[in-house]
């Protein structure tokens, strides 16, 4: 099993600015993904994260906005660039073992 | 795209039993069960893998018809501590989920 460190577990921040999530997992895994969770919502997948190259994103979601870094096997951030309230969510990072994934515990933004 | 999830809620007696369901258009490789109780993170429940593997918790039992793509969740003699929104998350062998729009469920005494 994996054990995943998330931080921060929440954050209020100002419209128009950036926050980094971090990500740091327990063992070396190859794929290190960013679901978002918006209030009362299912998660969508933002981006896959693999050390060595960028960061694969989903439709809808861009670089721009959501920067990711993934400089090892352990760990990865996101950044939630030029905030606005619509960015208000959970932010979760996933690992990916045989047979089971693991969450983060997420962290919750509101922007105000 | 997204798989579809059935029912959207449910309420249960302590006791009682309830089935959870969850459709793709896409031929799948698994599929992920998940809980997920306000303010906490999703916890892994279950998964089920094309070709019959599976692994998950003692108590909890699914199902998985590859050629329907389907999978359903059973929530057997239900206790207090099933109650929150159940997710299924379907990949299609490239290590992605991709999540139903979730069930809650209400476990009552």
């Amino acid at each position: 099993s994996a054990v995943i460190s998330q931080k921060p577990s929440r954050d209020i921040c100002q419209r128009g600015t950036s926050l980094t999530i971090q990500c740091q997992v327990d063992s070396q895994v190859t794929m290190m993904f960013w679901y978002r969770q918006q209030p009362g919502q299912s998660l969508t997948l933002i981006a896959t994260a693999n050390q060595g190259s960028e960061a694969t994103y989903e439709s809808g979601f861009v670089i721009d906005k959501f920067p990711i870094s993934r400089p090892n096997l352990t760990f990865s951030t996101l950044t939630v660039s030029n905030m606005s309230p619509e960015d208000s969510s959970i932010y979760l990072c996933s690992v990916d073992q045989p047979l089971e994934a693991f969450f983060g515990q997420g962290t919750r933004l509101t922007v105000v | 795209q997204q798989p579809v999830q059935s029912p959207q809620a449910v309420i249960l007696r302590e006791g009682e039993d309830a089935v959870i369901n969850c459709s793709s258009s896409k031929a799948l490789y698994s599929v992920h069960w998940y809980r997920q109780k306000h303010g906490e993170a999703p916890v892994f429940l279950m998964i089920l893998l094309k070709g019959g593997e599976q692994k998950g918790h003692e108590k909890i039992s699914a199902s998985f018809n590859e050629k329907k793509q389907q999978s359903s969740l059973y929530l057997t003699a239900s206790q207090l501590s099933y109650s929150g929104t159940y997710f299924c998350g379907t990949e299609w062998g490239d290590y992605k989920l991709s999540f139903g729009a979730g069930t809650t469920v209400t476990v009552r005494a």
